[in-house]
C-alpha cells in the first residue's frame, strides 16, 4: 500500500513568488491535514480538508490556502512568499473518522530567498 | 484546547540503556495521544497511539508508552537503546470527535552514545 507521496521534495522560491504543493493520501483516506515545521516555533498545524471540504484551520494569514480535489488529493498554496515561510511542509493522510491515526508524508522543504 | 509539554529537547543515552521520553498534556476533553519519530529530512513516522482501552500502549520498535490521567502524562520508554533510536520524537494530542488537528510538543532529539 502506497504511503503519502508530497511534491516536489525541495523548492527554491523568491520573495513575493507564491507556489504550489501536492499531497496524495494514502488510497482510500479522506482526510488531508497540512502542517508547518520550523526550527523557531516547531510543528503547526495549518488546516485540514475531508471530503473536498475545509473541516478546520489554524491560525496562519490568508496568504496560505488549501483545496481538496474528488479524489481526496490535496494542494495548498502560499502566496506573496516571505523569507518567514521558508520551513519543511508536511502532509498527513487519515480516514478522518473514529480512532484513526494520521499518517505523514516526507514533506516538502521550501527555501525563499 | 489541547497541548502538550515534552520535558526536555535533547536526552543522551549510551547504547543498551534505558530510553525515557517525557510528555505532559493538557485537554479538556478525553484525549487522543500520539508519539512520532522523525529522522532527519524525513516525515513523521507513528510510533503508537493512546486513544481507549489498555493505558500501556505497545508500539514499533521495541518502544511503549503509558496513559496515566491523574498526571495527565503520556511518557514513552524503550529499555535498551539502539543506535538507530537517535531520531527527533514528538509528542502530540488531538481532541475526539470531528478535529483531527494534532497539538504537538516541542520535540526531543535523542543521541546514543556508543
Amino acid at each position: 500500500k502506497a504511503g503519502v507521496t508530497q511534491t516536489p521534495r525541495y523548492l527554491i522560491k523568491t520573495r513575493g513568488q507564491q507556489v504550489t504543493l501536492s499531497c496524495s493520501p494514502i488510497s482510500g483516506h479522506r482526510s488531508v491535514s497540512w502542517y508547518q515545521q520550523t526550527p523557531g516555533q516547531g510543528l503547526q498545524f495549518l488546516f485540514e480538508y475531508f471530503s473536498e471540504t475545509q473541516r478546520n484551520k489554524g491560525n496562519f494569514p490568508g496568504r496560505f490556502s488549501g483545496r481538496q480535489f474528488s479524489n481526496s488529493r490535496s494542494e495548498m498554496n502560499v502566496s506573496t512568499l516571505e523569507l518567514g515561510d521558508s520551513a519543511l511542509y508536511l502532509c498527513a493522510s487519515s480516514l478522518g473518522a473514529g480512532e484513526t491515526e494520521a499518517f505523514f508524508g516526507q514533506g516538502t522543504r521550501l527555501t525563499v530567498v | 484546547a489541547q497541548s502538550v509539554t515534552q520535558l526536555g529537547s535533547h536526552v543522551s543515552v549510551s547504547e543498551g540503556a534505558l530510553v525515557l521520553l517525557r510528555c505532559n498534556y493538557s485537554s479538556s476533553v478525553p484525549p487522543y495521544l500520539f508519539w512520532y519519530v522523525q529522522y532527519p529530512n524525513q516525515g513523521l513516522q507513528l510510533l503508537l497511539k493512546y486513544t481507549t482501552g489498555a493505558t500501556l500502549v505497545k508500539g514499533i520498535n521495541g518502544f511503549e508508552a503509558e496513559f496515566k490521567k491523574s498526571e495527565t502524562s503520556f511518557h514513552l520508554t524503550k529499555p535498551s537503546a539502539h543506535m538507530s533510536d537517535a531520531a527527533e520524537y514528538f509528542c502530540a494530542v488531538r481532541s475526539g470527535g470531528n478535529d483531527y488537528k494534532l497539538s504537538f510538543g516541542a520535540g526531543t532529539t535523542v543521541t546514543v552514545r556508543a
